[in-house]
């Protein structure tokens, strides 16, 4: 079946490093992709997506490529600030039809200190 | 608000007791979802439904229940037969189409007294 692997965390960076966070996924196809983040105590957000290999998602600063060769979908940012901490999951929905479910990594806690 | 609204958002479930927790939302979609999230863990499907007056069984169903009588409306009610309630209980909505995102609460955290 579906599945997505994200790396082992959580991730701690000092404010403006460089952040990349792995996400390689298996399924059939060409599944979309997406990037949620979950701020302490809330709800997932939709942080970006893509649906078809070489797109490129990107929003606040983040960015994901889509790269079916390698079947990843790395998260980068550039320079972190504290307000990235969060919880960032990776997930995909295959392109199987229109009822098809979110297949969801296990997620990982990023920490970003002053 | 993402167009998707959940109620409580703290709850607190008395040994053998029902609890219902509500999801609305405001968008007109025919698709919506219920996870639940344990610390440190990631999401686990509960049920989904993708249309009125049918839902089908997630993951993790056993211990819940839902209805679907409003297409605006996805309550999930916890059962006493689900022995270990204590989650945090995240509700999605999402538009038609095959390459479309879910779109999340904010979430109800159910806590047993």
């Amino acid at each position: 079946g579906d599945s997505v692997t994200q790396m082992e965390g959580p991730v701690t960076l000092s404010e403006e490093a460089f952040l990349t966070i792995n996400c390689t996924y298996t399924a059939t196809g060409y599944p979309s992709l997406f990037w949620y983040v979950q701020y302490p105590g809330e709800g997932l957000q939709l942080l970006l997506k893509a649906t078809k290999a070489d797109d490129k998602g990107s929003n606040k600063g983040f960015e994901a490529t889509y790269r079916k060769e390698t079947t990843s979908f790395h998260l980068e940012k550039g320079s972190v600030q504290v307000s990235d901490s969060a919880v960032y999951f990776c997930a995909l929905i295959p392109d199987t039809g229109a009822n098809s479910k979110l297949t969801f990594g296990k997620g990982i806690t990023l920490s970003v200190r002053p | 608000d993402g167009g998707i609204t959940q109620s409580p958002k703290y709850l607190f479930r008395k040994e053998g007791q029902n609890v219902t927790l509500s999801c609305e939302q405001n968008l007109n979609h025919d698709a919506m979802y219920w996870y639940r999230q344990d610390p440190g863990q990631g999401l686990r499907l509960i049920y989904y439904s993708q249309i009125v007056n049918d839902f089908q069984k997630g993951d993790i169903a056993e211990g819940y229940s839902v209805s679907r009588e409003k297409k605006e409306s996805f309550p999930l009610t916890v059962t006493s037969a689900q022995k270990n309630p204590t989650a945090f209980y995240l509700c999605a909505h999402r538009a038609a189409g095959v390459r479309t995102a879910q779109h999340f609460g904010d979430g109800t955290r159910l806590s047993i007294l």
